[in-house]
């Protein structure tokens, strides 16, 4: 099956630092990718996806490439706010509809 | 707004208790789940439901069970709580298969004494 591996975290950064959150995936095919974002107390969030190599998906200044030669869809932002602070996990979908996530990778803003 | 509901947000349960949480979604989504997550464990699917009438396990369905009620609503019981089954509880519905995500619900704090 697909598997979902994520930098550990927490991350620490100050406001308006580049951000970046490794992922690499393990998939038969090419899996549809996702970035969600879950904010204290509350559920998942989409943030992005990207459906095939080479696309990028972007939101609300957050952007991650979808590398087929790497496996990879690192998130990425270029000024991190503090309300940014969030857990952010990676996910892939191949075949039929069950979403592989990784763990998960705190992220924590200071002001 | 349109998305996924559950209740209730949050519980307390003695140790062999029994209790249902419940989850709704008004999105006409055809498939549903149920998750747990625990700290540093991410997100286990614990069951998910296909379409209506279906379902499946997941990779940690030891002491639960689920009902597809109808389209709309997909309950998660704990028959017997134990303490190892304190956790953050989604569900969540999709589509189906395709490029589509995850709709999540807000969660269910749940924790066995």
């Amino acid at each position: 099956g697909d598997s979902v591996t994520q930098m550990e975290g927490p991350v620490t950064l100050s406001e308006e630092a580049f951000l970046t959150i490794n992922c690499t995936y393990t998939a038969t095919g090419y899996p549809s990718l996702f970035w969600y974002v879950q904010y204290p107390g509350e559920g998942l969030q989409l943030l992005l996806k990207a459906t095939k190599a080479d696309d990028k998906g972007s939101n609300k200044g957050f952007e991650a490439t979808y590398r087929k030669e790497t496996t990879s869809f690192h998130l990425e932002k270029g000024s991190v706010q503090v309300s940014d602070s969030a857990v952010y996990f990676c996910a892939a979908k191949s075949s039929g509809d069950k979403l592989t996530f990784g763990t998960g990778t705190r992220l924590a803003v200071r002001p | 707004n349109a998305g996924v509901t559950q209740t209730p947000k949050f519980q307390v349960l003695k140790t062999g208790q029994s209790m249902t949480l419940q989850c709704a979604q008004d999105m006409n989504h055809n498939s549903m789940y149920w998750y747990r997550q625990d700290p540093g464990m991410g997100l286990r699917l614990i069951y998910y439901s296909a379409s209506e009438g279906t379902t499946d396990k997941g990779e940690v369905p030891n002491g639960y069970n689920v009902s597809r009620l109808n389209k709309r609503e997909f309950s998660l019981r704990l028959e017997s709580a134990a303490p190892s089954q304190t956790s953050v509880y989604f569900c969540a519905s999709s589509t189906g298969t395709g490029s589509y995500g995850y709709t999540f619900g807000s969660g269910t704090r749940l924790t066995v004494v």
